[in-house]
């Protein structure tokens, strides 16, 4: 399995300003992704981040907006830019590790934007 | 294209009482079916999951059953906890298990 940490866990911020979120995984894996989950609302995938390559993002997300750092097997970080309240979401990252086929997510960022 | 459609919420259940959530799917190919839940303030964990037609996946008390007939993956647990209580999502990867769908989600609230 995997054990996913982020940080930071929960925040608040002014309209405009941007926030990193950071994505700790306890082993090596290839694939990370990062999700989005609006109040009361489902899952929507942000982007997939691959170590050594551009993430990929999804259609209604660009790379201006939430821009996805990828430095190394353990290791990811979301942007949120220019934030909005509209932006107000917990924002989740999972992992795939090799020979599962689901899933690990992180315990989210609960972002709130004034 | 993939979709996932779950019973809309919330269910509300006394203790020990029947759960079903109701899930079905629409996929290409050969898909593989997740439930997961997510307490209060947490993230998602997985629950249980079935990857080929027939397989019946458990956990904790819980059962689904991946019917390709029906396209349905629906969750049930004979008798429910206070501590049950949380947000219930059916998911379905594609072949390659890098893409997943989750549906709209479910929360259970379960009275003592």
């Amino acid at each position: 399995s995997a054990v996913i940490s982020q940080k930071p866990s929960r925040d608040i911020c002014q309209r405009g300003t941007s926030l990193t979120i950071q994505c700790q995984v306890d082993s090596q894996v290839t694939m990370m992704f990062w999700y989005r989950q609006q109040p009361g609302q489902s899952l929507t995938l942000i982007a997939t981040a691959n170590q050594g390559s551009e993430a990929t993002y999804e259609s209604g997300f660009v790379i201006d907006k939430f821009p996805i750092s990828r430095p190394n097997l353990t290791f990811s970080t979301l942007t949120v830019s220019n934030m909005s309240p509209e932006d107000s979401s917990i924002y989740l990252c999972s992992v795939r590790p090799a020979g599962y086929n689901e899933q690990f997510f992180g315990p989210g960022t609960r972002l709130t934007v004034l | 294209g993939n979709s996932v459609t779950q019973m809309e919420g919330p269910v509300t259940l006394s203790e020990e009482a029947f759960l079903t959530i109701n899930c079905t799917y629409t996929a290409t190919g050969y898909p593989s079916l997740f439930w997961y839940v997510q307490y209060p303030g947490e993230g998602l964990q997985l629950l249980l999951k079935a990857t080929k037609a027939d397989d019946k996946g458990s956990n904790k008390g819980f059962e689904a059953t991946y019917r390709k007939e029906t396209t349905s993956f629906h969750l049930e647990k004979g008798s429910v906890q206070v501590s049950d209580s949380a947000v219930y999502f059916c998911a379905l990867s594609d072949g390659n298990f890098n893409k997943f769908y989750f549906g709209s989600g479910t929360k259970l609230n379960v009275k003592p």
